[in-house]
């Protein structure tokens, strides 16, 4: 089953706009990794961050991470047409039969309209 | 550098067959997962290799494993195909398993269409 939440599940923009999603989850992890799907591919990894890291940039990217709420918001500034994907975080849970394995959200789904 | 490489792209097969799915990992990298992409269920762990051992499994039946050979690529088996294991099916590579290794890149997939 799912662990994570994120929310909106999808978003419209406008090129030159910044996008912003969110993602939540349930028990402690060791790291939150954000990845790109374009229409039902492979996944392209974006930007990990550590439990111990707050905040984390990549280019056009922004990632910040709150454990004591336990979640996370990925933003894109300055989006272009070719953002146009569906974003998920994934989680490594710390510990157990977690180990090794990463645990999805649902996804946003990102429109950039140019 | 070539990435993480799955085979086949497309698979067609009928209720009770038997697929086979093939991925090649980066080179250098020793851990190979899995992961199923049903539609309404998103994105779930099926099993994880690491120096050809079976690492961790997710909620799945038996009758899906897989294996890793001595060059590091992996096959994943489903058995008694059933209509609910039509999905695209993903695998990924990472150098290791600690902290500093743990990111996983994946292929393009495969997508099994069971009739």
């Amino acid at each position: 089953s799912q662990q994570g939440e994120e929310d909106p599940q999808a978003l419209s923009i406008q090129e030159g706009e910044n996008a912003t999603m969110n993602c939540s989850y349930k028990t402690s992890i060791n790291n939150l990794q954000w990845y790109r799907q374009n229409s039902g591919r492979g996944l392209v990894h974006l930007i990990l961050i550590r439990s111990n890291e707050r905040e984390k940039h990549s280019g056009r990217l922004r990632v910040t991470l709150d454990t004591s709420k336990k979640s996370s918001s990925l933003l894109i500034t300055a989006s272009r047409a070719a953002d146009t994907a569906s974003y998920f975080c994934a989680t490594e849970y710390a510990g157990g039969t977690s180990y090794g394995k990463l645990t999805f959200g649902q996804g946003t789904i990102l429109t950039v309209h140019p | 550098e070539a990435g993480v490489t799955q085979s086949p792209t497309h698979l067609i097969k009928t209720r009770g067959q038997q697929a086979t799915l093939r991925c090649s990992p980066i080179s250098g990298h020793t851990s190979v997962y899995w992961y199923q992409q049903a539609l309404g269920l998103g994105l779930q762990f099926l099993l994880w290799y690491d120096e050809g051992e079976e690492r961790n499994r997710g909620n799945f039946p038996p009758r899906f494993s897989g294996r890793q050979f001595p060059n590091y690529s992996s096959e994943l088996n489903v058995n008694a195909l059933e209509l609910e294991d039509s999905a695209l099916y993903l695998c990924a590579s990472s150098l290791g398993t600690s902290l500093a290794k743990n990111i996983q890149y994946f292929g393009a997939g495969t997508r099994l269409s069971v009739l």
